[in-house]
């Protein structure tokens, strides 16, 4: 079936040290989206990728980053991992606009900071 | 600035109940409204997605409302069963332009056997 894969499904790192979270589709949407969610929050919209343009979020802290080298493929980096970054990642992905169509999310990889 | 609000935060209900979820938003300029459901530690799966000109969408015991104007969705949950049990959330698609989708922080609904 195609899906959104987010690898891994929980992530453990150190104050500090960086991570790097990833996310693989097979619906070859054109639009791919991370989001953070906090436990029993809304979740947050980090950026997106329109194909191969990159879209931040203006609340987004400059210590998240994302690459994306194909269709495929989207990666979160964490810089310098705090303990308030500890969360639920999620990956999305959509066709077109999200306007027309709904999100496909992955399940998720939750972050642990020690 | 767009906002979207979910009451209750939490609800349990016994089995076979009919029960409505409530979404409320600040600002009726959206492209459209998602309904989507979050089991624990997992993702979202979209559940309903109603345009900003349709009133209503469904699907099996699910039935989503929408009225732009007031800023409210239902979300109308027939016969309830214990595998409904889970995270409801709410999204909403401002028609701003691009891509951003608002997320509500959800209603958790447990359905006792």
């Amino acid at each position: 079936d195609a899906m959104v894969i987010q690898n891994p499904r929980y992530q453990v790192t150190q104050f500090g040290k960086p991570v790097t979270l990833s996310c693989s589709q097979t619906l070859n949407h054109n639009v791919m989206y991370w989001y953070q969610q906090k436990s029993s929050q809304a979740p947050k919209l980090l950026f997106h990728y329109y194909d191969k343009d990159f879209n931040n979020e203006a609340d987004t802290p400059d210590n998240f980053q994302s690459r994306r080298p194909n269709t495929s493929f989207c990666f979160l980096d964490i810089r310098s991992p705090g303990l308030g970054d500890a969360a639920m990642y999620l990956c999305a992905t959509s066709r077109a606009a999200a306007v027309l169509e709904p999100q496909h999310f992955g399940d998720g990889t939750r972050l642990s900071i020690l | 600035k767009q906002e979207v609000t979910q009451i209750p935060a939490a609800l349990s209900v016994p089995e076979g109940e009919n029960l409505v979820l409530n979404c409320s938003f600040t600002d009726s300029a959206i492209y459209n409204l998602q309904w989507f459901r979050q089991d624990p530690g997992k993702g979202l799966t979209s559940l309903l997605l109603i345009q900003s000109s349709q009133r209503e969408q469904t699907s099996g015991r699910l039935n989503a409302s929408l009225d732009k104007s007031s800023g409210r969705s239902t979300l109308y949950i027939a016969a309830s069963q214990p595998g409904d049990s889970a995270t409801y959330l709410c999204a909403v698609a401002p028609n701003t332009g691009g891509f951003k989708t608002i997320f509500g922080a959800g209603t958790r609904l447990f359905v006792k056997a």
